[in-house]
């Protein structure tokens, strides 16, 4: 069985200051691992994703995720948010070599940019 | 290329009403999955379909659940009886597995209130 830990629930930051969303996982095999957004009152949308490769990986509105095996974390990080990023942030793992790819989130860390 | 699409958005009904909802997933995907998000929670896992076969069912899945993919297209979850419990945001995902690799994207979600 998987878990994610998401230890923030809450997380307040002044606009264009740097953030971190912290994410641990658990999971006793090979995992892909995803950041998605979640504005009020609407569905998910995927910001990130780790795959293989490059344990480094980056969204196209400046979000960055590292992957690290050995402690079992994949960090969401922004050097400088805006008040547009105010949204909260769910971090999911899926097996990697099981057949149904089922997402397995933590309870979600909520972003507030204040001005 | 649309996303994702549930209908309805939003579904108010009373104790012990059955209600069906619908989701129309991204086309060519052949994987639609469905997950239900209680307030402060991640979203969690209730089934998949790949093309028109339900391949998996969550412990969450009651028998009053039922899920539907007729050809493969889009899907169905019903209700049966519905309970207050069952009161949590339901959201619709699709993919498309492709080279060992599955990337989930969300529709917006059908939030049901049960009085």
């Amino acid at each position: 069985a998987q878990s994610v830990t998401q230890l923030d629930s809450q997380v307040p930051v002044f606009e264009e200051a740097p953030v971190e969303l912290r994410c641990n996982y658990s999971s006793s095999v090979s995992v892909y691992l995803f950041w998605y957004v979640q504005y009020p009152n609407q569905g998910l949308q995927l910001l990130l994703k780790y795959l293989s490769g490059s344990t480094l990986v980056e969204s196209i509105n400046g979000f960055e995720a590292e992957f690290n095996k050995s402690q079992t974390s994949f960090h969401l990080r922004k050097p400088s948010v805006h008040i547009s990023d105010t949204a909260e942030y769910f971090c999911a793992v899926t097996d990697s070599g099981a057949g149904s790819y089922q997402l397995t989130f933590g309870k979600g860390t909520k972003l507030s940019v204040i001005p | 290329d649309t996303g994702v699409s549930q209908d309805p958005r939003h579904k108010i009904t009373k104790r012990g009403q059955n209600v069906t909802f619908r989701c129309d997933p991204i086309s060519e995907h052949n994987r639609l999955y469905w997950y239900r998000q209680t307030l402060g929670q991640g979203p969690e896992f209730l089934t998949y379909f790949q093309n028109e076969a339900q391949l998996e069912k969550s412990r969450l899945l009651s028998d009053r659940f039922s899920a539907e993919r007729p050809k493969g297209s889009f899907s169905t979850l019903e209700i049966q009886r519905t309970e207050q419990g069952d009161s949590a945001m339901y959201l619709c995902a699709s993919s498309r597995v492709a080279g060992g690799t599955d990337t989930q994207y969300f529709g917006p979600g059908t939030r049901l209130t049960v009085l």
